[in-house]
């Protein structure tokens, strides 16, 4: 059980465009869902949390007019990434909790690079 | 700003020894904590998580909480080659957070 997913796996894009990363929590429901990136060889960066139906909380340094999630759904989140740019390449991981637990668990990583 | 201090390594063991990992943190009120593993290019993965003073085991793993000296390990017995990965200490914080320490890279020799 505890499975969540993200799509695309990779994405390259060209700076000026905008992508979009989907997580979905596949056998649970997830009330809350955890967006972080990663740069190489570093720790894990949470970026935003965001509740169903809520707007998302983002930490602080991270500009929310250029990372957009949505959490429309108990089972689905999404990331944007406007007007990417290279210093937005990345790996952008997801991590969703369900109502009970306090457990986290991580999709596989979406890879960003931006050209 | 809450921190949780790990060596980042790396950590060479033989494969068949005990692999030690530790992890401090800074806030005395913390109650939940976890380890996770990540191979690289991948996602972290959980191993163990541990609420209450004292040991906690899994198979090869066994976690352990020391509160009075903000202290969390985790020891993997038999180590194997495939355990090599890093191995993230977590510790949850108001809201639900979690706070990731740098990681140990630990690699088993065969």
């Amino acid at each position: 059980g505890a499975v969540v997913s993200q799509h695309p796996s990779r994405v390259i894009c060209k700076s000026g465009t905008s992508v979009k990363i989907e997580c979905r929590s596949l056998d649970f429901q997830a009330t809350t869902m955890f967006w972080y990136r990663q740069f190489p060889k570093k720790s894990l960066m949470l970026m935003a949390t965001s509740n169903e139906g809520s707007k998302a909380t983002y930490e602080q340094g991270v500009e929310k007019d250029k990372f957009l999630i949505n959490h429309a759904s108990l089972t689905l989140s999404t990331l944007t990434v406007t007007s990417a740019h290279p210093e937005d390449s990345s790996f952008y991981i997801c991590s969703a909790r369900g109502s009970q637990g306090e457990t986290q668990y991580f999709g596989p990583g979406t890879r960003l690079l931006v050209l | 700003q809450k921190e949780v201090e790990q060596n980042s390594g790396p950590l060479s063991v033989p494969e068949g020894a005990i692999a030690s990992l530790n992890c401090t943190y800074s806030d005395r009120g913390s109650q939940s904590f976890f380890w996770y593993r990540q191979y690289s290019g991948k996602s972290p993965e959980l191993i163990m998580s541990i609420y209450s003073n004292g040991d906690k085991e899994d198979g090869r793993f066994t976690a352990q909480l020391n509160k009075a000296s903000q202290y969390v390990s985790l020891l993997i017995r038999d180590s194997q080659p495939s355990d090599s990965a890093t191995y993230l200490c977590a510790v949850r914080e108001y809201g639900n957070k979690l706070v990731f320490g740098a990681g140990t890279i630990l690699r088993v020799k065969s």
